[in-house]
């Protein structure tokens, strides 16, 4: 299958700090890639959608200008989560669905502690 | 959209086969059914996905009846290595609309 890198794998950062996340196709171009949460022992919830040269779409009750997506090439999205507090603590994934496919490729997650 | 419903958690042994439904009675004409498996602090791997009827792979074999309404990940022989949560996706091809059932933690003891 398809190759999703995610980067960093854990961080972490002082309370007020920004983090940027990364999410790369490595053999694939994603015109679209998704960035999920999630908590300890709960499902994946989807935050946003993210769409090369063009705004993201967030999902009802994420903040867009506390969580940061940047599409800016068919290979690079990037997640920045922005005045990060100790709430914001999670599991990030981001996926990509190979064009042609419907089925989705994830990263291997960031891991997010903020002190 | 179809919401979906799994069962929390199974138990099974070593080399035995394992079940798991998700029931989806809302599932759409153009929905498409996929399964996932995540291992704790990991993303989740594509297993295998279907739209009806049986669909087979290396790994796993998935069952859907004609209805749609469910789908069943069947896991031929497992190891202590398939202790780890499943997903089952429900979705359109284009991605326009998709839910993530709650998961079901498999564990496999020897």
């Amino acid at each position: 299958g398809a190759v999703v890198s995610q980067h960093p794998s854990w961080v972490i950062c002082k309370s007020g700090t920004s983090v940027k996340i990364e999410c790369r196709s490595l053999d694939f171009q994603a015109t679209t890639m998704f960035w999920y949460r999630q908590f300890p022992k709960q499902s994946l919830m989807l935050m946003a959608t993210s769409n090369e040269g063009s705004k993201a779409t967030y999902e009802q009750g994420v903040e867009k200008d506390k969580f940061l997506i940047n599409h800016a090439s068919l290979t690079l999205s990037t997640l920045t989560v922005t005045s990060a507090h100790p709430e914001d603590s999670s599991f990030y994934i981001c996926s990509a669905p190979e064009t042609g496919l419907n089925i989705q490729y994830f990263g291997a997650g960031t891991r997010l502690s903020v002190l | 959209l179809a919401k979906t419903t799994q069962p929390i958690s199974m138990d099974s042994y070593e080399g035995q086969e394992v079940n798991i439904t998700c029931s989806h009675n809302n599932i759409a004409t153009n929905d498409y059914i996929t399964w996932y498996q995540q291992f704790p602090s990991q993303g989740p791997r594509f297993i295998i996905q279907g739209y009806k009827t049986k669909v087979t792979n290396e790994v796993a074999s998935l069952f859907i009846p004609a209805d749609r309404k469910s789908s069943t990940l069947s896991l031929p022989r497992v190891s202590l290595s398939d202790t780890a949560v499943y997903y089952c996706l429900v979705g359109d091809r284009n991605f326009n609309k998709f839910y993530f059932g709650s998961g079901t933690k498999l564990n496999v003891k020897p």
